[in-house]
């Protein structure tokens, strides 16, 4: 149980263009769902917090516009990177908690983007 | 600001042998505290929880926590090459706050 999953799991484009990262509970209902950026060798950084219906919370120093968020269902949550540059390559992991356990979070297997 | 600190490594320990991963957290209303591994280029997997004071066993993991020192340790006994990873302790609180990741400690088990 408690599977989350992300599509796509890597993705390269081109300087200038908008990304959608996915982020599905397959198998329950998230009450929260997260999104972090890892660089190499770093640690996880939290970019921002949804919940269904709402508008999501972001951490300082996140551009809310560059980094569209939508958390259209219990299920489902999506994370835009608009005009992406390649600094904003890293690996894009979302996270989940369900109704049962709201302070357990299960990670997608990430998305590894890569802007040219 | 909640904190939660953990030694970056790498901690080197032989095969066969028990390791010792320890994390601290600063603030006393945390209730629940998890362990991660991470391998290279993949995400998060969760390891265990741990809510009260006292050893908490999962086959060759054991959780231990100790609330008055603001403590948690992972103990992995009979250490394989495969437990090389990034481990990442995480402190959680009730209400609907978000859990706050340590830095992770890297491990290597050396055959």
């Amino acid at each position: 149980g408690a599977v989350v999953s992300q599509h796509p799991s890597w993705v390269i484009c081109k300087s200038g263009t908008s990304v959608k990262i996915e982020c599905r509970s397959l198998d329950f209902q998230a009450t929260t769902m997260f999104w972090y950026r890892q660089f190499p060798k770093q640690s996880l950084m939290l970019m921002a917090t949804s919940n269904e219906g709402s508008k999501a919370t972001y951490e300082q120093g996140v551009e809310k516009d560059k980094f569209l968020i939508n958390h259209a269902s219990l299920t489902l949550s999506t994370l835009t990177v608009t005009s992406a540059h390649p600094e904003d390559s890293s690996f894009y992991i979302c996270s989940a908690t369900a109704l049962a356990s709201t302070d357990t979070q299960y990670f997608g297997p990430g998305t590894r983007l890569t802007v040219l | 600001q909640k904190e939660v600190e953990q030694n970056s490594g790498p901690l080197s320990v032989p095969e066969g042998a028990i390791a010792s991963l320890n994390c601290t957290y600063s603030d006393r209303g945390s209730q629940s505290f998890f362990w991660y591994r991470q391998y290279s280029g993949k995400s998060p997997e969760l390891i265990m929880s741990i809510y009260s004071n006292g050893d908490k066993e999962d086959g060759r993991f054991t959780a231990q926590l100790n609330k008055a020192s603001q403590y948690v340790s992972l103990l992995i006994r009979d250490s394989q090459p495969s437990d090389s990873a990034t481990y990442l302790c995480a402190v959680g609180y009730t209400g609907g706050f978000k859990t706050i990741f340590g830095a992770g400690t890297r491990l290597f088990v050396k055959a």
